[in-house]
């Protein structure tokens, strides 16, 4: 079965600095796709990147990166120099044959910037 | 430049009524996806939906539950006897094509039940 976790239900971080979201997956599909979304407290859910199993480089994406390391089935969420607009909850998300292609999400994280 | 437009973004309701969403998905697409948002919770997938099709409804409860998407107007999400358990989110997405790529999403249907 296919699962998301996200082990950090919050985070604040400093103005300026950069931010690690933590996202681990599992499935037994060797072809899958993995999703960040942003939900900000408005609550619509925003795509922001996508890095698919067999792509060669991390995604980017702006100030947005996806650090995937498919040994170790983690593909962490790196924002540059944050600002206060990126507080939020953000969501790991995955696709997979396994799931019929429908979105398995993580819990979420819950990021706070402070100024 | 429309998006997915869901209404309404807040209904209440009291146990046992029933409650009606609706999503609109952006131009073009033919495929709706239904999801549950608990309070402090990710998204749970519900319903799979293409025009006038049920394509996968493995996420949603076996009653109550039923979800539309008819060849004219928008996809309705159904509950009937609403309880409080039912409180949550209910967000709407579509795309062009089956999900390989980027879904795009409503801002939301939050139902509270008293």
């Amino acid at each position: 079965a296919q699962k998301i976790t996200q082990t950090q239900p919050g985070m604040f971080v400093q103005e300026k600095e950069a931010v690690t979201l933590d996202c681990t997956y599992d499935t037994s599909d060797p072809s899958y796709g993995l999703f960040w979304y942003k939900q900000p407290s408005s609550g619509e859910m925003i795509f922001l990147i996508y890095q698919g199993s067999y792509d060669q480089q991390n995604a980017t994406e702006g100030r947005y990166s996806l650090n995937f390391q498919k040994a170790r089935k983690s593909a962490n969420l790196v924002i540059s120099a944050s600002q206060l607009g990126d507080s939020a909850m953000y969501f790991c998300a995955m696709t997979s044959r396994d799931s019929n292609y429908q979105l398995i999400w993580g819990a979420g994280t819950k990021l706070i910037i402070k100024p | 430049n429309a998006g997915v437009m869901q209404n309404p973004r807040h209904l209440v309701r009291r146990r046992g009524q029933e409650a009606r969403l609706r999503c609109s998905p952006m131009k073009g697409h033919s495929h709706v996806y239904w999801y549950r948002q608990l309070p402090e919770e990710g998204l749970k997938f519900m319903v799979y939906l293409q025009k006038e099709n049920i394509i996968d409804e493995s996420g949603m409860p076996k009653e109550r539950f039923s979800a539309e998407f008819p060849k004219e107007g928008p996809s309705i999400l159904r509950i009937q006897q609403v309880v409080r358990g039912d409180s949550a989110a209910y967000f709407c997405a579509s795309s062009r094509a089956q999900v390989t790529g980027e879904l795009f999403f409503g801002e939301g249907s939050r139902l509270t039940v008293l």
